[in-house]
């Protein structure tokens, strides 16, 4: 099965700065992979997606992601934080073939005013 | 367009009882699936369907049966509610191809087993 590791449950950073968060994932076939945000008490939303083109991935409100295959990573980025990136942030993996996804544990940002 | 729909918000059980979450979706999403949210855990599969009487076994299927009649509604059920089951509940569907579409979600179910 696949897992995805996301490095730091919490991050704090001051509002204007960069934004990193990171995730890695298991696995010795490039899987497709996933950001979602999720803001208090509302379900989950797509952020961005990598599926084997381009290996940087713009996604919403500014955000984007990395694919290193040579250090199995899947970082997002955001170059100056605003307060409303406060939410928990969710790295997430499925297989080429077959229907499972799996989730990370999750990064809550705090955005520091 | 409602997108995905979950009922109820809010749920308080006893150990034992049994009830049933409610999913319905009206974007004619093939694949639908059930997710549970839990500190510290992110969120974990429990079932999944790729379209009407075909379901299968996510990465934690035990307590939980489904069912799909219909394209629209994948309902989840608790048969005997225990207090490990107390978690927030998510329902969300895709197209069914290919399998990196977006996954639209549901408000979920906080669900209370006492």
């Amino acid at each position: 099965a696949q897992s995805v590791t996301q490095l730091g449950s919490h991050v704090s950073v001051s509002e204007g700065a960069l934004v990193l968060l990171r995730c890695n994932y298991s696995s010795s076939v490039p899987p497709y992979l996933f950001w979602y945000v999720q803001y208090p008490n509302q379900g989950l939303q797509l952020l961005l997606k990598y599926t084997s083109a381009a290996t940087l991935v713009k996604g919403i409100n500014g955000f984007e992601a990395e694919f290193k295959k040579s250090e199995t990573s899947f970082h997002l980025t955001k170059p100056s934080a605003h307060m409303s990136d406060a939410a928990e942030y969710f790295c997430a993996v499925s297989e080429v073939t077959g229907n499972q996804f799996y989730f990370g544990t999750g990064t809550s940002l705090t955005v520091i005013p | 367009n409602a997108g995905v729909t979950q009922t109820p918000k809010f749920q308080v059980l006893k150990t034992g009882q049994s009830m049933t979450l409610q999913c319905a979706q009206d974007m004619n999403h093939e694949y639908m699936s059930w997710y549970r949210q839990d500190p510290g855990m992110g969120l974990r599969l429990i079932h999944y369907s790729v379209g009407a009487g075909i379901t299968d076994q996510g990465e934690v299927p035990n307590g939980y049966n489904v069912s799909r009649s219909t394209t629209e509604d994948f309902p989840l059920r608790l048969l005997s509610a225990a207090p490990s089951q107390t978690s927030v509940y998510f329902c969300a569907s895709r197209e069914g191809q290919p399998i990196y579409n977006e996954q639209f979600f549901g408000p979920g179910t906080r669900l209370t087993v006492l």
